[in-house]
């Protein structure tokens, strides 16, 4: 267990419409990253949060966006989903931010029908 | 395009085998981290190794970097059916963003 929790596990959704993931960071940890990984794709990175601020973006689509919050967890909203933006959605943490090891989540399966 | 690229895609060993896994880069890195995932699972932290070092242990796992070649290897000895899973090197941009970016893995199999 890396201590940082996802939810939900699981989502199944129809395109067109919007989700929210969302993560909660190991304790202490101040720095957020979200990943995408799918199969043609690998592992993407999306954005990342370092105390409530955004530090760092990837390739990160217009559709999604993502906030950092005062008690650090994090979110992930996914709009206007299409068949494409079926994944697995990792969040991982690291204690600082930079350089630093990073504690992924179990990630969440999202499938667009 | 990928700054880290694994090699071989995939594995296929005995149990007591060693197994090697490679990976290679394209710019200078101020470090490099092996990562592990279980089918369908999150990634778990294996090993960092530090672009002035040049060869890690940590227990059956040993890495090492060349920076002259900009590769690093991760060696497993003695593998165990446990260790079956993807492996994936992650490596910053000394001259630019520091955020890890993953190649797409290696996908060992260890047959008991």
């Amino acid at each position: 267990d890396s201590g940082v929790t996802q939810t939900p596990k699981h989502l199944i959704t129809a395109t067109g419409q919007r989700v929210t993931l969302r993560c909660s960071p190991r304790s202490g940890d101040l720095s957020v990253y979200w990943y995408q990984q799918s199969l043609d794709q690998g592992l993407q990175f999306l954005i990342q949060y370092y105390n409530g601020e955004e530090r760092a973006k990837g390739n990160i689509l217009e559709r999604f966006s993502a906030q950092q919050f005062p008690d650090l967890h994090s979110e992930l909203n996914l709009s206007s989903l299409e068949l494409g933006d079926s994944a697995l959605y990792f969040c991982a943490s690291s204690v600082a931010g930079v350089n630093n090891e990073q504690f992924f989540g179990p990630g969440t399966r999202l499938t667009v029908l | 395009s990928q700054q880290g690229e694994e090699d071989p895609q995939a594995l296929s060993i005995q149990e007591g085998e060693n197994a090697t896994m490679n990976c290679s880069y394209k710019t200078s890195i101020n470090n490099l981290q092996w990562y592990r995932q279980n089918s369908g699972r999150g990634l778990v932290h294996l090993i960092l190794i530090r672009s002035n070092e040049r060869e890690k242990h940590s227990g059956r796992l040993r890495v090492t970097l060349d920076t002259s070649k900009k590769s690093s290897s991760l060696l497993i000895t003695a593998s165990r059916a446990a260790d079956t899973a993807s492996y994936f090197c992650a490596t910053d941009d000394a001259g630019g963003s520091y955020i890890p970016t993953f190649g797409r893995g290696t996908s060992l199999i260890v047959h008991p």
